[in-house]
């Protein structure tokens, strides 16, 4: 069965701790991994995409990465108003169905 | 342009009122989904539109009725809902159907809705 499993559920860090927010992934025909940045009671914003194992995209302070079975959002000195939701998810198969994980709430403080 | 609008961005409505929510984009898109997405968790596809015709439908009660009148537009009529349905719908536009890491799904603002 197709999943999409993303740690830790929560992250605190402080202003200009970098981390790493996880994305794993079981999903036979990989298509696509995309991240996406939600604030509350907002719609999903869409970050990066990700085809292949070894490649890397980046913006501002985010960096996505993949890998054959997970993908990696590597957050370098972040700011507060980095904190949201960050959600992966996977498409695959014959339709543009997005397999999406639960998510990583991540909260920056000053 | 990567904008998807949505509105009303608030609803309540009671379990015999018919409201409609609206989504549109004009980004050439070709494709376009409504989601439910109840607090905290993920967003859920309810249906999947692709050149005007309903592509995907996964088994969402008929008290939901969609409707795309246009390449640019897509309505999600609501009936007789119940207080569970209570959630934020976001509805999404990608340029086709078929999958590739190219063509995402862009989301609008979503409309909270409340069903008394």
């Amino acid at each position: 069965e197709d999943q999409v499993t993303q740690s830790p559920e929560a992250l605190r860090l402080q202003e200009g701790e970098s981390s790493s927010l996880n994305c794993s992934y079981t999903v036979s025909g990989l298509r696509g991994l995309f991240w996406y940045r939600q604030d509350p009671g907002k719609g999903p914003e869409f970050l990066f995409t990700l085809y292949s194992a070894g490649e890397e995209k980046e913006k501002e302070r985010l960096k996505a990465t993949l890998t054959k079975k997970e993908s990696f959002l590597h957050i370098t000195a972040p700011k507060p108003e980095d904190s949201a939701t960050y959600l992966c998810a996977a498409v695959r198969g014959a339709t543009n169905k997005l397999i999406f994980g639960t998510g990583t709430l991540l909260a920056v403080q000053p | 342009d990567t904008e998807v609008t949505q509105t009303p961005k608030h609803l309540v409505m009671g379990m015999t009122n018919k409201k409609s929510l609206k989504c549109e984009q004009h980004m050439g898109h070709r494709a376009m989904y409504w989601y439910k997405q109840k607090a905290k968790k993920p967003p859920e596809l309810m249906f999947v539109y692709s050149y005007e015709k309903l592509s995907i439908n996964e088994s969402v009660p008929s008290r939901f009725s969609p409707e795309c009148p246009n390449s640019s537009l897509l309505n999600l009529h609501l009936h007789a809902l119940q207080p569970e349905d209570s959630a934020l719908y976001l509805c999404a536009s990608s340029r086709t159907e078929t999958p590739s890491a190219y063509n995402e799904q862009f989301f609008g603002p979503g409309t909270r809705l409340t069903v008394l």
